[in-house]
């Protein structure tokens, strides 16, 4: 499983978008990168998956440059209930009769102030 | 389908004894995952099912932890002669296999051991 680096937390105001960078130096061909967001006392709940280049939702948007090395979740325009623990993940989502043994890290703790 | 549902959500206990906590996953996914988190720490994977089969344990799934899931549904996770390091929020995922979708987590089982 490719290993990933992120900040371990990062202050926004509000209004403000907000970029988390994820590092992962050994992704395989077949893996995906997906972010997940954590409140606490609740479980993650997953944000956005890509593969490569650009992918945006109604929540948020992934780059992930050619190399695929390194990924970036851009949260725009953040409010207060933006504030909590952003993971970054690196996996493959399904395979032939395979399964993704999701690691998570420490996670990026990001903190909206108004 | 309301999601992952997971009971109780507390649960304190004597060091000692034994508990088990359940989780119904989203009927359609036939993947199964328990978690544990620990405080400021991101989930740890403790194992995993794909229908009625465990398919996976972690290492840190030592012998005092089972877990089942009979008719691959519903799933239950026993924790036997409880130790004060068990305490943790337990979580459970579940997922779809063929799609590309990320997991879906319940709001977990804080157990705490005194």
């Amino acid at each position: 499983l490719a290993k990933t680096t992120q900040p371990i937390s990062m202050d926004s105001y509000e209004g403000q978008e907000v970029n988390i960078t994820c590092s992962h130096n050994n992704i395989a061909t077949n893996d995906y990168i997906t972010w997940y967001q954590q409140f606490p006392s609740q479980g993650p709940r997953f944000i956005i998956q890509g593969y490569k280049t650009k992918v945006t939702n109604e929540v948020a948007s992934l780059f992930i440059p050619a190399d695929r090395k390194s990924s970036t979740l851009s949260l725009p325009r953040v409010s207060l209930s933006d504030t909590a623990v952003y993971y970054c993940l690196v996996g493959e989502p399904r395979g032939s009769g395979g399964y993704q043994k999701v690691t998570f890290g420490i996670g990026t703790k990001l903190q909206v102030i108004p | 389908d309301t999601g992952v549902s997971q009971n109780p959500r507390h649960k304190i206990t004597k060091r000692g004894q034994n508990v088990t906590f359940r989780c119904d996953p989203i009927s359609e996914h036939n993947r199964l995952y328990w978690y544990r988190q620990t405080l400021g720490q991101g989930p740890e994977f403790l194992t995993y099912f794909q229908n009625e089969a465990q398919l996976e344990k972690s290492r840190l799934l030592s012998d005092r932890f089972s877990a089942e899931r009979p008719k691959g549904s519903f799933s239950t996770l026993e924790i036997q002669r409880t130790e004060q390091g068990d305490s943790a929020m337990y979580l459970c995922a579940s997922s779809s296999s063929g799609t590309k979708e990320g997991y879906t987590f319940g709001s977990g089982t804080r157990l705490t051991v005194v």
